[in-house]
């Protein structure tokens, strides 16, 4: 079965950065691009990118340009996520997502979340 | 961006009773080359991720029961919940997949009354 088992919660301070993990198992880890979503609390959830694990450019949200970065390794079927330059507005729950093979964009897995907590 | 809005905020609804949760967008989700509408729902229980229950605006998610139905065409859409079980008490999201930044709903919140 598919899963997608996320690193866990981390509390920093403004400016500082941080970088979650997302682990892949139960199928092709290349096979399906992935989204990363967050989810501030009380709101809906907000896009913020999408990488494709094969290869290519990730592809970011405009709002989210210039801070964020996603990778993958391959080898442990890992994909991740850096955010940068904190502010207390990026405390939230953040997902990991998949893509379903057929390469649309609607979400059929998620991950566990990790919290994120910016605070001086 | 596309703008999508749900309404209403929130819902209470007796068991065994139907609800209806609308979401419109601000630009149409009908790819016209497939006549598909890139729409999805979600449902959100506390302290879980979102789960998909229904994509192309009413396909049926594998293993989600079949109270649960979509339907609309373009800028309106429609969940629809038919027996409303204990179980069902949760947050619904809609999403737009038609263009980056894909986006959500701000949720609407379904209770039993």
């Amino acid at each position: 079965q598919v899963q997608l088992v996320q690193s866990g919660a981390e509390v920093k301070k403004p400016g500082a950065s941080v970088k979650v993990s997302c682990q892949a198992s139960g199928y092709t880890f290349t096979s399906s691009s992935m989204h990363w979503v967050r989810q501030a609390p009380g709101q809906g959830p907000e896009w913020i990118g999408i990488i494709h694990p094969s290869g290519g450019s990730p592809v970011y949200a405009q709002k989210f340009q210039g801070r964020v970065t996603m990778t993958r390794d391959t080898s442990t079927s890992t994909v991740y996520m850096e955010l940068t330059s904190l502010r207390s507005e990026d405390t939230a729950v953040y997902y990991c997502a998949r893509r379903p093979p057929d390469g649309y964009s609607y979400i059929d897995y998620w991950g566990q979340g990790t919290l994120v907590t910016v605070s001086s | 961006d596309i703008v999508m809005t749900q309404s209403p905020d929130s819902l209470a609804v007796s068991l065994g009773e139907g609800a209806t949760i609308n979401c419109k967008s601000s630009q149409s989700l009908l790819y016209s080359s497939n006549d598909k509408n890139y729409l999805a729902w979600y449902q959100q229980k506390p302290g879980q991720p979102p789960k998909l229950l229904i994509y192309w605006a009413s396909t049926r998610e594998a293993g989600v029961p079949d109270r649960f139905s979509g339907s609309g065409s373009g800028t309106d859409f429609t969940l629809t919940i038919s027996g409303l079980q204990t179980e069902d008490v949760a947050v619904y999201y809609c999403q737009q997949y038609y263009s980056v930044p894909w986006t959500f709903g701000q949720g609407t919140k379904l209770e039993i009354k």
